[in-house]
């Protein structure tokens, strides 16, 4: 596609449901990096892919967050027995190599009631 | 460790004003440096980028200049739009691949 993909654009949960959130990156960029946007913290890096190597995981919040990419494109964020304070904008970005310029998508809103 | 300041908004200025969005930053290497800009309903887009020392990054009518001695990266604009108002953010790249994103500055131009 033209630009990196973010579905749903909005999701609104309920307490302790689990979420999928999915990143479609820019067709042939190899780096995938998931960041988080919230009025109490800011911008913040969650996890970063690169190709086939293990993802750096340094960001994730808690151990209730994980994300995994097949084949090397799409992503998805996975936030299991959501709570209020995952309340955010989730961040999609992809750039062609590790030091390149990211794209970012428009972001998925995630509203945990 | 490595971490970036940029100056707190709102920021609130009359059409044709002159900008500076200050940042700096504090690094054991030699970042690679960004702004990104933020408008309204819509998602994060680069707005320039310099790698090394004395690097200028411009777009749009904006500059910032990568100055090592000051560990600096202000934007600045000579003559602001309503078309600018958005949110502003610095970022450094350390070297980890990562951004580290600084808390954004909220601009406002009237006209």
């Amino acid at each position: 596609g033209a630009g990196v993909s973010q579905s749903p654009s909005n999701k609104v949960t309920e307490k302790g449901k689990d979420v999928e959130l999915r990143c479609d990156p820019i067709s042939g960029h190899t780096a995938l990096y998931w960041y988080r946007q919230s009025l109490g913290q800011g911008l913040e890096f969650l996890i970063y892919f690169q190709g086939n190597s293990a993802p750096d995981k340094s960001g994730l919040p808690s151990d209730r967050f994980s994300a995994e990419r097949t084949g090397g494109s799409v992503s998805t964020l996975t936030i299991q027995r959501t709570q209020q304070e995952d309340s955010a904008v989730y961040l999609c970005a992809s750039s062609s190599t590790a030091k390149n310029i990211q794209y970012f998508g428009a972001g998925t809103r995630l509203s945990v009631l | 460790g490595d971490s970036v300041t940029q100056m707190e908004g709102p920021v609130t200025l009359s059409e044709e004003a002159f900008l500076t969005i200050n940042c700096t930053y504090t690094a054991t290497g030699y970042p690679s440096l960004f702004w990104y800009v933020q408008y309204p309903g819509e998602g994060l887009q680069l707005l320039l980028k310099a790698t090394k020392a004395d690097d200028k990054g411009s777009n749009k009518g904006f500059e910032a200049t990568y100055r090592k001695e000051t560990t600096s990266f202000h934007l600045e604009k000579g003559s602001v739009q309503v078309s600018d108002s958005a949110v502003y953010f610095c970022a450094p790249n350390f070297g980890n691949e990562k951004l580290t994103f600084g808390t954004g500055t909220r601009l406002t131009i009237i006209p």
